[in-house]
């Protein structure tokens, strides 16, 4: 099967700080990753998409100088926190998509807790 | 209007039961359907994937799509209690983005 590996799977930070989530697409290659934010009880909000070697396109209301997206390789895709506050608090998810169709596998989610 | 609608629920059925979990959607370009299951605090989980209309059948599952009506539905029969989960039903029209219905909260009681 194809395994997405998300970590960390829980993060506690202080205000202001920055963190950094990695997600690794563990038996495939990913031409395309996904970025979602998920509240307690509601579905997925797709944050923003990257593709290797491109800058992300973020969805409207995103702060891309927030939400730092890198999608350095093949495998690996980064989403980077920063000067986190409160309200950033929640659970993030990130999504690969295999070269050769049209599948979304996703990792087991980050849950981010900012003090 | 939403792209993909999806009841919320709660769905509550006893152990056995024959459940139905279903969406709509207003897009007539999406040409793939996919239901996935989430556990709480976990990621979505590929369930079923499905082109264009049609059923199709894994083991106690099966995911219908009826593209004349903009209907997608997913059965799950003898449910069991570990089938607790919320169900997303998710649609896109090839290499764009899923586009996900809010998920439907289901409870299998033994």
């Amino acid at each position: 099967g194809a395994v997405v590996s998300q970590h960390p799977s829980w993060v506690i930070c202080k205000s202001g700080t920055s963190v950094k989530i990695e997600c690794r697409s563990l038996d495939f290659q990913a031409t395309t990753m996904f970025w979602y934010r998920q509240f307690p009880k509601q579905s997925l909000m797709l944050m923003a998409t990257s593709n290797e070697g491109s800058k992300a396109t973020y969805e409207q209301g995103v702060e891309k100088d927030k939400f730092l997206i890198n999608h350095a390789s093949l495998t690996l895709s980064t989403l980077t926190v920063t000067s986190a506050h409160p309200e950033d608090s929640s659970f993030y998810i990130c999504s690969a998509r295999r070269v050769d169709e049209n599948i979304q596998y996703f990792g087991a989610g980050t849950r981010l807790s900012v003090l | 209007q939403k792209e993909v609608e999806q009841d919320p629920g709660p769905l509550s059925v006893p152990e056995g039961a024959i459940v139905s979990l279903n969406c709509t959607y207003s897009n007539s370009a999406f040409q793939y359907f996919m239901w996935y299951r989430q556990y709480s605090r976990k990621g979505p989980e590929l369930l079923m994937y499905t082109y264009s209309s049609g059923n199709k059948e894994d083991g106690r599952f099966t995911a219908q799509v009826d593209k004349s009506s903009k209907y997608i539905s997913l059965f799950i029969r003898d449910s069991q209690p570990s089938d607790s989960a919320t169900y997303l039903c998710a649609a896109n029209t090839g290499n764009t983005p899923l586009v996900f219905g809010k998920g439907t909260r289901l409870s299998v009681i033994a």
